[in-house]
């Protein structure tokens, strides 16, 4: 693995609730990526980081905020759940160059109720 | 818009058989296409990636194809085992370099 930790790894919360999730990587990796996965849509950027400070957005990123104030903890945050955001969240990180291979974190669960 | 498609979702085979897998896409102007598995309940596991510029790329019993004018690529395992069970996605990276693409994913399943 490429030393990425997601946390936490299972979440149960209500809707209107504010989440933030984490993405933590140990090798100074410079992309970051923030995936959902659902069944019957597969799996889909909603945001993507190319530096601290440097984010921009991905297919599904309404209802999504990210921030990377440090090289190693990339995050995501859902201002205020919802039914529709419960999914399987995955991290990946970039070894390299922004079109090299991906690699995956463990996955955080989130069930909005 | 990129559409990745993969059929079929589901392949049941036994153990030993050579099988392929099918991944489609349908802008051809691509950086590089990715293969990955990912096992129940876990992140994905990258196998292999294959530049715009190349044919094919292997690494072990997996062989990967490219064929950017057909808008295909495909997953050969040879001799499957057990342990070969999994879903394989694939993933088309876009030529501005940002954003990758995925499939469905096929579910595969090796029967001992």
């Amino acid at each position: 693995d490429a030393g990425i930790t997601q946390s936490p790894r299972h979440k149960v919360t209500e809707t209107g609730t504010p989440v933030t999730l984490r993405c933590h990587q140990t090798e100074n990796h410079r992309y970051m990526y923030w995936y959902r996965q659902d069944p019957g849509h597969g799996l889909r950027l909603i945001h993507y980081s190319y530096g601290v400070k440097d984010t921009d957005k991905g297919e599904v990123s309404d209802g999504y905020s990210v921030s990377r104030s440090k090289t190693e903890d990339f995050l995501l945050t859902l201002e205020s759940a919802t039914s529709s955001q419960t999914s399987v969240y995955f991290c990946a990180i970039t070894s390299a160059g922004a079109t090299d291979t991906q690699y995956f974190g463990p996955g955080t669960r989130l069930t909005v109720l | 818009k990129q559409e990745v498609t993969q059929i079929p979702a589901a392949l049941s085979v036994p153990e030993g058989e050579n099988l392929v897998l099918n991944c489609s896409f349908t802008d051809s102007a691509i950086y590089n296409l990715q293969w990955f598995r990912q096992d129940p309940g876990k992140g994905l596991t990258s196998l292999l990636l294959i530049q715009s510029s190349q044919r094919e790329q292997t690494s072990g019993r997996l062989n990967a194809s490219l064929d950017k004018s057909s808008g295909r690529s495909t997953l050969y395992i040879a001799a499957s085992q057990p342990g070969d069970s999994a879903t394989y996605l694939c993933a088309a990276f876009n030529n501005a370099g940002n954003m990758l693409t995925f499939g469905g994913g096929t579910r595969l399943m090796v029967k001992p």
